[in-house]
Formats: structure tokens, C-alpha cells, sequence
């Protein structure tokens, strides 16, 4: 069944961009949307943004200006950067697989997150 | 933004039926999807579009959606069901969660 693994550093210093990899196996990159969520310590889920296989993205408004998610079909990987962060960007982030299409299935596959923290 | 609000807990006897709700306005002109958080663990999946489970969730897991609230029911909870649970909905092309509600059994 479709796996997906987390992989980026673990500590990022405020100010500069945090970046992760989202490799998918088991599976096909193509014909699904690929999220991004996060969640701070303690606390609940935040979509970040999907994007479709195609390239097609979606992001949070709130973090729009500082996001980009790309995908990379030949390696089957697709990879998350969130620019100028602060303490309040660490979180656990998860990649996840939207059903079939995000607005109707769910994100029904995720990976087992991967903790960032943003400290000096 | 558009807000969903869940209640922070919901305590229920083994065996008994769990309802956590979730509310936003107009949800029920959306779907409503509904995630499983054990500590330390990624959410999983219950229910999707309202009400249909995915693949290996247990019947006791149900859902419906209507007017402003959707409602996740667990019927037979079991000691395993203990967890956070989430809500999310679609809303302008960005997925909104509620802020998760603790399902303690006791």
C-alpha cells in the first residue's frame, strides 16, 4: 500500500526557510493532490497546501505568502518551503495523500510526520 | 476565516455511544470529514463525506452532517477509541480543521 516518508532537518533558525521532502512509495505520485499540515506542540492540525500532480497548487491563506510546495513526478517525491520562520512555525508536519480528488475523499494516506524546530 | 468549533472533550463509559460535534456556519452545505489522532500517532482517516468509512474503520464509527453541525458517533465505544478526533471541512479552496476534541473512555 501507498507509504509516505517525511525526511528535511530537524532545526531550521529563525528567519531562514525550512524545507521537507515528501517521498511517496508503494505508489504513484500522479493522479492525486499531495497536502502539507502541520501541528504545533500540543496543539491542532493546520492545512498548510496541496498540490496536484500536475503541478496545480492550493495554499493556506495565512501562510500563502510564504509557501511554496512543489512536486518532483520522476522521483515520486514532492517537497514543502516555508519561508522566514519563526518560533511559532515548529510543529510536527505531515505530508498527506488526498483520496482521489481533496474535495470530496479526505486525506486518506499520512506520513509519520517529522518534527521542525526553529531556534537559534 | 471560516471556523469550525468542536468541544475541547467528551467523556463516555466503554461500551456506551460517543458524539462529538462539530460546528460551522453552513456546514452542512459542505463535507465533513472526520480524523483520529492517538498520541504520538498521524491522524487517520474515519469518515469521509460525511458519513462513508473508509476501508478497515470499524461500523461503530458513523457520521452525519446537517444545518450548521456535523456529528461523529461511536457506538460501542471501546477502550482503543480513546483519542483526539478532528474535523475538517472545505471552504474557499482551503481545508479548515476544528481544534480537536479529547475522547477520553472511562
Amino acid at each position: 500500500q501507498v507509504q509516505l516518508q517525511e525526511s528535511g532537518p530537524g532545526l531550521v533558525k529563525p528567519s531562514e526557510t525550512l524545507s521537507l521532502t515528501c517521498t511517496v512509495s508503494g505508489g504513484s505520485i500522479s493522479s492525486y493532490y499531495w497536502s502539507w499540515i502541520r501541528q504545533p506542540p500540543g496543539k491542532g492540525l493546520e492545512w498548510i497546501g496541496y498540490i496536484y500532480y500536475s503541478g496545480s497548487t492550493k495554499y493556506n491563506p495565512s501562510l500563502k505568502s510564504r509557501v511554496t510546495i512543489s512536486v518532483d513526478t520522476s522521483k515520486n517525491q514532492f517537497s514543502l518551503k516555508l519561508s522566514s520562520v519563526t518560533a511559532a512555525d515548529s510543529a510536527v508536519y505531515y505530508c498527506a495523500r488526498c483520496g482521489g480528488d481533496c474535495y470530496s475523499d479526505g486525506m486518506d494516506v499520512w506520513g509519520q510526520g517529522t518534527t521542525v524546530i526553529v531556534s537559534s | 476565516s471560516y471556523e469550525l468549533t468542536q468541544p475541547p472533550s467528551v467523556s463516555v463509559s466503554p461500551g456506551q455511544t460517543a458524539s462529538i460535534t462539530c460546528s460551522g456556519d453552513k456546514l452542512g452545505h459542505k463535507y465533513a470529514y472526520w480524523y483520529q489522532q492517538k498520541p504520538g500517532q498521524s491522524p487517520v482517516l474515519v469518515i469521509y463525506q460525511d458519513n462513508k468509512r473508509p476501508s478497515g474503520i470499524p461500523e461503530r464509527f458513523s457520521g452525519s452532517n446537517s444545518g450548521n453541525t456535523a456529528t461523529l458517533t461511536i457506538s460501542g465505544t471501546q477502550a482503543m477509541d480513546e483519542a483526539d478526533y478532528y474535523c475538517q471541512a472545505w471552504d474557499s479552496s482551503t481545508a479548515r480543521f476544528g481544534g480537536g476534541t479529547k475522547l477520553t473512555v472511562l
